[in-house]
């Protein structure tokens, strides 16, 4: 099946900056890289995804980049505010292997 | 309106005990998911169902047992449990259709599970 890895573990960001996180994929034949965010005792809930067939994606402050040569796909988060505190994960494969999860805590 | 419910959303109970979480979706979705999410937040795959067929099975101990009486409903029967089988528990459902893992998962509110 499907190896995710994501990293950072944890990240922590000024607001107003950027944040970055970065996963990596095994399988060759994934297709779908959504991210998903989930706040302190909530469900994840889907920001963001990106098929195989496109680069980039961006909405709002929030976009995904994929190389598929390289097998790994990007969270970018710009003008970061403390309401982007969560843990984030990415997702990769038929069977939607997850990524062990980022926390990211935006300081006012 | 809910789109993915889960109950109970607590379960507190003893070790050795058996007990079953229920998960519901009205999204008209093909395929189902487990996922047990432990203290690390970790996200981790159990099972997946689609059209009420048993698609994904990790390597999780055969005390855990899901049952799919539609493809509206996917529901979680445990035995024997252990404290290590503490954690969050959360039901999802997405669009069928091969591969089932390309599209969006919708997650139910999760059920907190305590084992004493």
């Amino acid at each position: 099946g499907e190896n995710v890895e994501q990293h950072p573990s944890t990240l922590s960001v000024q607001e107003g900056d950027s944040a970055v996180i970065k996963c990596t994929y095994s399988d060759s034949a994934s297709n779908y890289f959504p991210w998903y965010k989930q706040e302190l005792g909530k469900r994840p809930q889907l920001i963001i995804d990106i098929r195989s067939n496109v680069g980039e994606k961006k909405d709002q402050r929030i976009a995904v980049t994929l190389n598929k040569t390289a097998k790994h796909f990007s969270l970018h988060i710009t003008e970061t505010q403390p309401e982007d505190s969560a843990v984030y994960f990415c997702a990769a494969g038929d069977d939607m292997r997850f990524g062990a999860g980022t926390r990211l805590t935006v300081k006012p | 309106d809910t789109a993915v419910s889960q109950t109970p959303k607590y379960l507190v109970t003893q070790m050795g005990n058996d007990k079953s979480i229920k998960c519901e979706q009205n999204l008209g979705h093909d395929t189902m998911y487990w996922y047990k999410q432990d203290s690390k937040k970790f996200l981790k795959i159990m099972f997946s169902y689609n059209n009420k067929e048993l698609i994904i099975n990790e390597t999780v101990p055969n005390r855990f047992s899901p049952k799919s009486p539609d493809k509206a409903h996917l529901n979680l029967h445990i035995n024997s449990l252990e404290l290590g089988d503490s954690a969050v528990y959360f039901c999802a459902s997405s669009r069928g259709g091969v591969p089932s893992g390309t599209y969006e998962q919708y997650f139910g509110p999760g059920t907190r599970l305590t084992v004493t």
